[in-house]
């Protein structure tokens, strides 16, 4: 079965720091990948996503996020954090196993320090 | 524009009532879901319809129902049976096609009092 880990539930950085958040997946066939963002008490709205096309994919407010098949990752990157950066980050697969249907990680909370 | 609209956005539940939660989305997709979401949870599926007239339970539809009558509309039904419904209530649709993402509505929070 798929899944995805997220590590750690929280990250904290300074602001005009990079930004990491890591994300890992399983998946017995070749995936599809998501980012997703949520405000507070918003809903998700897509950050980017891999579908094959390259394995580096560039998103919405300058965020990145690199498919590296040999680590079963897919982590989310920027160059410089914001202070309106701050929110929850989710990320998601999606295969033929799952009918297409996203599994989600538990979610990160991006804390950004001034 | 398109999109997808859950309403309220706040709604208040006395003990032993059932609510209906809003969704209705003019994407024209065809696949619906239903999310609870909890501080440090994450996102828990509750109901998913993939056509209209059929849907299936998720991981957590105990105390839940849905119906999905027309293509645009997913109503949630959050039933007395549900011991702890206090929560925000998440409604997404997708194409439901290989590699497509999900639009998710502004959510609802759903408060017992």
């Amino acid at each position: 079965a798929q899944s995805v880990t997220q590590l750690g539930s929280h990250v904290s950085v300074s602001e005009g720091a990079l930004v990491l958040l890591r994300c890992n997946y399983s998946s017995s066939v070749p995936p599809y990948l998501f980012w997703y963002v949520q405000y507070p008490n918003q809903g998700l709205q897509l950050l980017l996503k891999y579908t094959s096309a390259a394995t580096l994919v560039k998103g919405i407010n300058g965020f990145e996020a690199e498919f590296k098949k040999s680590e079963t990752s897919f982590h989310l990157t920027k160059p410089s954090a914001h202070m309106s950066d701050a929110a929850e980050y989710f990320c998601a697969v999606s295969d033929g196993d799952s009918n297409y249907q996203l599994i989600w990680g538990a979610g990160t909370k991006l804390i950004i320090k001034p | 524009d398109g999109g997808i609209t859950q309403s309220p956005k706040y709604l208040f539940r006395k003990e032993g009532q059932n609510v209906t939660l809003s969704c209705e989305q003019n994407l024209n997709h065809d696949a619906m879901y239903w999310y609870r979401q909890d501080p440090g949870q994450g996102l828990r599926l509750i109901y998913y319809s993939q056509i209209v007239n059929d849907f299936q339970k998720g991981d957590i539809a105990e105390g839940y129902s849905v119906s999905r009558e027309k293509k645009e509309s997913f109503p949630l039904t959050v039933t007395s049976a549900q011991k702890n419904p206090t929560a925000f209530y998440l409604c997404a649709s997708s194409m439901g096609r290989q590699g497509d993402g999900y639009t998710f509505g502004s959510g609802t929070r759903l408060t017992v009092v």
